[in-house]
């Protein structure tokens, strides 16, 4: 019930785009994008709570497409401090589960 | 600053031994997450409470417990204790529940040797 995430890695020059996949095999309730910087906490991106849902901040943005049970994180314009691993994380709808998936590396390159 | 604060930081212990972990969500929220992040299971939900009661169950082993008092902060209880144990395990706090937010601590970094 892992949501499985694509690319596993991704390594970008600055100012490059990037886009990561989170796909799950249920139904999702909400998806939630967080950052994590190694050996610290994971940091909240944004939430997406109904399908076909789009956030952004900055140059960060997300969509949820609920029909297909996946969400995307966009990444525009990399920067440095862009660099850690991203996880999406759900809440199925049935139940409070809380379920991470399984992480994107992204490494930013002067 | 997340405003979820965690103690200890860091614990070493010895397989067999009994430890807990304290959690104390931000102010107002009402939910508490456990999390267990190992280098190859990545994060793992444990378990969740909410105002006092067990909401949700993960992939908590028996050999785990937890619970939320009534000023809403949180332990996490863990006995027996194997190699395999050792991990980053993190709390999250939120308002109430699926539709919010959850803000991390900073974590407990638990060794057994």
């Amino acid at each position: 019930q892992q949501p499985v995430q694509s690319p596993q890695a991704v390594i970008l020059r600055e100012g490059e785009d990037a886009v990561i996949n989170c796909s799950s095999s249920k139904a999702l309730y909400s998806v939630h994008w967080y950052r994590q910087k190694h050996g610290e906490a994971p940091v909240f991106l944004m939430i997406l709570l109904k399908g076909g849902e789009q956030k952004g901040h900055d140059k960060i943005s997300a969509s949820f497409n609920e029909k297909k049970q996946q969400s995307s994180l966009y990444l525009t314009a990399s920067q440095l401090s862009y660099s850690g691993t991203y996880f999406c994380g759900a809440f199925l709808n049935t139940g409070n589960q809380f379920y991470f998936g399984t992480g994107t590396s992204l490494t930013v390159i002067p | 600053d997340s405003g979820v604060t965690q103690t200890p930081k860091h614990l070493i212990t010895a397989t067999g031994q009994r430890v807990t972990l304290r959690c104390s969500p931000r102010s107002g929220d009402l939910s508490v997450y456990w999390y267990q992040q190992s280098l190859d299971q990545g994060l793992q939900f444990l378990i969740q409470y909410y105002n006092g009661e067990e909401r949700a169950k993960g992939n908590i082993l028996e050999r785990f417990s937890a619970q939320q008092f009534p000023d809403l902060h949180s332990e996490l209880n863990l006995s027996s204790l194997e190699l395999g144990d050792s991990a980053l395990y993190f709390c999250a706090s939120s308002v109430a529940g699926r539709d919010e937010t959850q803000y991390f601590g900073p974590g407990t970094r638990l060794l057994v040797l």
